[in-house]
């Protein structure tokens, strides 16, 4: 069965420090990786989606940014955290087999929560 | 504005019928999701629906699309305390990335 874990779980930071979230799946293979933001009462803000290794496509501008180093690990990281950056980060996973039906079901992982102060 | 709306909050008694509503935008949505997130954890999917259904029921969960309204409706027949959670709505389109677009969240509070 395929699992996805993401660590931290929980994070403190004091702004303008670096950040570096991370995330692994298992059990499975070319998966598309995807990192969401949740700040409070707020909905899921779509920030980097992968297809493959090397591969990142950016959704917002910020000072976030993700890496792809291997298939089934995905990297969230900022060189210095604004307060802004305060939120819920979750990690995904799909797969996407071109010509079959897809459902599009994401699976997440179970967050990271980030204070920065 | 945003392409999935839902209410923010709903709350009901334990026992009695929820029912959380949607609505998007984009009418060539072909897939409709509810997913559900508990406190302090990621979502899972409860359930989806494609474009070309009205109807799709599992257990307590009814999900019912009304297509020429663009509105997309989840409901929880006997709804328990363990219910209360976070409920999102998203679409997604067949043919592209199949990245969802979600709406911002309905916190379902169950009172006993």
């Amino acid at each position: 069965s395929q699992t996805i874990h993401q660590w931290p779980a929980t994070l403190v930071q004091p702004v303008g420090s670096p950040l570096s979230l991370e995330c692994t799946v298992e059990g499975t293979s070319n998966p598309n990786l995807y990192w969401y933001r949740q700040a409070a009462g707020r909905g899921l803000q779509l920030l980097f989606y992968s297809v493959g290794i090397g591969q990142i496509s950016s959704e917002v501008p910020q000072n976030l940014s993700a890496s792809r180093p291997q298939d089934r690990q995905f990297i969230l990281s900022s060189k210095k955290l604004l307060l802004s950056d305060s939120g819920f980060y979750l990690c995904a996973w799909t797969y996407f087999n071109p010509g079959r039906a897809n459902t599009g079901e994401l699976f997440f992982g179970e967050g990271s929560r980030l204070t920065v102060l | 504005g945003e392409d999935v709306e839902q209410s923010l909050f709903l709350s009901v008694r334990e026992g009695d019928s929820s029912v959380i509503n949607c609505t998007y935008t984009d009418s060539s949505s072909t897939y409709l999701y509810w997913y559900k997130q508990e406190p302090g954890a990621g979502l899972q999917l409860l359930t989806y629906i494609f474009s070309n259904m009205d109807m799709k029921q599992d257990q307590r969960l009814t999900v019912l699309l009304n297509k020429k309204d663009k509105h997309l409706s989840l409901r929880i027949a006997d709804t328990q305390t363990g219910d209360s959670a976070i409920y999102f709505c998203a679409e997604s389109i067949r043919g592209g990335s199949y990245i969802p677009t979600f709406g911002r969240g309905t916190s379902l509070i169950v009172h006993p």
